[in-house]
């Protein structure tokens, strides 16, 4: 059974940086792109990227290029996503997934259970 | 970005009532699109993709249509876990894209 599990909640200050650890079993972890995802308070979703574990690459949405950066250690089926600069308008539950098929499909079937993160002065 | 709109913005329906609900994409994305239930507090849960195929577990009360610009989410027969929002997803062009969201709710 797959199963994706996120790091506990934060709270940032303005300017600082979040680090969201993703840890997944049940499937082969360098078989399948993780997405990023994320879901600002009463908001809908907006995707973020996505990584290919397997040759360590990424696929960025623009609004975050230069600020997200993606990576993972295969040795512990395990991807992060690091967020730099923040500001309020991050606020948001961010969440990894797993692409549903082995070729990149940009269909996101399992999803972590999301990680609040709150950036407050 | 292509522009998903989704429509209406709320549906007020009872248990056992037809669910209808609507996906425009600003640009044809041929049936490169993908519908998402999301319950409170909850992760999204992938429900249809490319543009009418089940994933897997989903109940077939649900099935989806269209293709280029309109797309469709029918849940034939409300349940009461179907109370929830439902997201549309695009994967015709990068970067991926959501829609706003429709929202079902107990009339």
């Amino acid at each position: 059974q797959v199963h994706l599990v996120q790091s506990g909640a934060d709270v940032k200050k303005p300017g600082a940086s979040l680090k969201v650890s993703c840890e997944t079993s049940g499937y082969t972890f360098t078989d399948y792109y993780i997405h990023w995802v994320r879901q600002a308070p009463g908001q809908g979703l907006e995707w973020m990227g996505r990584l290919n574990p397997k040759i360590d690459t990424t696929n960025l949405a623009q609004k975050f290029q230069g600020r997200v950066t993606m990576t993972s250690d295969s040795s512990i089926s395990t991807a992060y996503m690091e967020l730099k600069r923040l500001n309020s308008d991050d606020t948001a539950v961010y969440f990894c997934a797993k692409d549903l098929f082995n070729w990149g499909s940009g269909w996101i079937d399992s999803w972590g259970q999301g990680t609040l993160v709150t950036v407050s002065s | 970005d292509i522009v998903l709109t989704q429509s209406p913005a709320t549906l007020s329906l009872s248990p056992g009532d037809r669910a209808t609900l609507s996906c425009r994409a600003r640009q044809r994305i041929a049936n490169s699109l993908a519908w998402y239930q999301q319950k409170p507090g909850q992760a999204p849960r992938l429900l249809i993709y490319d543009a009418s195929n089940r994933a897997a577990g989903i109940p077939a009360r649900f099935s989806g249509s269209g293709s280029g610009t309109d797309f469709t989410l029918t849940i034939s027969s409300l349940e009461p876990e179907d109370f929830a929002v439902y997201y549309c997803q695009q994967r015709g062009d990068w970067p991926l894209t959501f829609g706003g969201g429709t929202k079902v709710e107990i009339k």
